[in-house]
């Protein structure tokens, strides 16, 4: 079955520590995004990849980074610089070009601070 | 930039008709989307409007009108099930999606 896969589904992190979600896909999808999920705040655009080795800030980036070294694959690292990284982490991926551009979502990881 | 507006929370009984709004501030608007999700799930899509007009998909409808910067989400025959968080997007921009979600609405469904 094509999906889109997180891991880990929980994580913690120590004061300092980087830590690093992996998200995959098998949709053959072109672009990937990271959405951050607080209590009451919806969800919140971290960084997109459109095409592989080329990825773009989303609202807000500080304190985070990503890779896209392979289509099926879009990690996100949680910098030390993310003061406040206790949240909800949504990725998801779409077909550029499809009329509805839908997004297909992982079940997410949620990471807390130790 | 982009906003969307959409009430945090609504309450209903089972087998009642719900109608979630959302009104969005955006330039360069392609289209509205609607996701699902229920409580630490993974939000799913349920329909899209790039045209003015109601889009019905089974118990589900959404209806958008351009010119108001407007749309909702009409939910029929509620079901139990049906109690979770309602979500709004906007796509903006061409030749690349970039999508702006609205904060959600939480949807109560009572016995």
């Amino acid at each position: 079955d094509g999906g889109i896969t997180q891991s880990p589904k929980y994580l913690f992190r120590k004061e300092g520590q980087n830590v690093t979600l992996s998200c995959e896909q098998n949709l053959n999808h072109d672009a990937m995004y990271w959405y951050r999920q607080d209590p009451g705040q919806g969800l919140r655009l971290i960084y997109y990849s459109q095409i592989v080795n080329d990825f773009q800030k989303g609202d807000i980036a500080e304190g985070y980074s990503v890779s896209r070294e392979k289509k099926e694959s879009f990690p996100l690292t949680v910098t030390s610089a993310q003061k406040n990284p206790t949240a909800f982490y949504l990725c998801a991926s779409s077909k550029i070009g499809e009329a509805n551009e839908k997004l297909f979502f992982g079940s997410g990881t949620q990471l807390s601070v130790l | 930039g982009q906003s969307l507006e959409q009430p945090s929370e609504v309450t209903a009984v089972e087998g009642a008709i719900v109608q979630i709004n959302c009104t969005y501030q955006t330039s360069g608007f392609y289209g509205l989307s609607w996701y699902q999700q229920h409580d630490g799930g993974a939000p799913t899509f349920l329909s899209y409007n790039a045209l003015d007009g109601l889009e019905e998909t089974g118990r589900f409808s959404s209806f958008l009108s351009r010119s108001d910067s407007y749309g909702y989400l009409l939910l029929q025959e509620l079901q139990m099930k049906d109690s979770a968080s309602y979500f709004c997007a906007v796509r903006v921009g061409g030749g690349s999606y970039i999508p702006t979600f609205g904060r959600g609405t939480s949807l109560i469904v009572h016995p």
